[in-house]
């Protein structure tokens, strides 16, 4: 079974609209972390979010937010007012108990329309 | 802080040569991971260390993919002998804490003809 599946292969949105990109994951650890990266065409990997499956409350970093759904296991990242330069290719991750080995999905594509 | 750094950024080899990567992770990160990218299989982890040390090769495809962390410093990825389907972008990242989030190089985009 795939640890993280990202279902949403490319999502459009309107500039300054709001976009959720959908993240299932698969454990049966108690203890996990999950990530997301952020990947624009020129190719590097930037670290947007971390959720840790303690946390009583979601995650937000600016315009990032994480919709952690712990029964469900989605961790749904939620962009607010899109920006052009959010257009990229979005990892959601997952680090399993206290291993040290990351489980990436396959990513969606983000194309924010202006 | 610089950052991971990779180089080369770009690498063009022929089929049977020798391919070296190279990575310096963030200072005092104790943790460096090797990953791959395509397409049809995504990003892979390939090996990972931790205080110099291989932790977890399971991820390296075959013999002719070896990885080395003589410092704390500097690791090397080597690719001998290189064949077309070894053509990727592989990506070092470096994590202060295994479990902590891994900040990622720029990764080398190889390409073996």
């Amino acid at each position: 079974a795939q640890k993280i599946t990202q279902t949403q292969p490319g999502m459009f949105v309107q500039e300054k609209e709001a976009v959720t990109l959908d993240c299932t994951y698969d454990t049966s650890d108690p203890s996990y972390g999950l990530f997301w990266y952020k990947q624009p065409s020129s190719g590097e990997m930037i670290f947007l979010i971390y959720q840790g499956s303690y946390d009583q409350q979601n995650a937000t970093e600016g315009r990032y937010s994480l919709n952690f759904q712990k029964a469900r296991k989605s961790a749904n990242l939620v962009i607010s007012a899109s920006q052009l330069g959010d257009s990229a290719m979005y990892f959601c991750a997952m680090r399993e108990g206290t291993g040290n080995q990351f489980y990436f999905g396959t990513g969606t594509s983000l194309t924010v329309i202006p | 802080d610089a950052g991971v750094i990779q180089s080369p950024r770009h690498e063009v080899t022929e089929m049977g040569q020798e391919v070296t990567l190279r990575c310096k992770p963030i200072s005092g990160h104790d943790y460096l991971f090797w990953y791959r990218q395509t397409m049809m299989r995504g990003l892979e982890l390939l090996i990972y260390f931790n205080n110099n040390v291989p932790i977890d090769d399971s991820g390296m495809p075959e013999d002719r993919f070896s990885a080395k962390m003589p410092n704390a410093s500097f690791s090397t990825l080597k690719i001998q002998p290189s064949e077309p389907r070894d053509s990727a972008v592989y990506f070092c990242a470096s994590s202060l804490w295994g479990n902590d989030e891994q900040y990622f190089g720029p990764g080398t985009r190889l390409t073996v003809t």
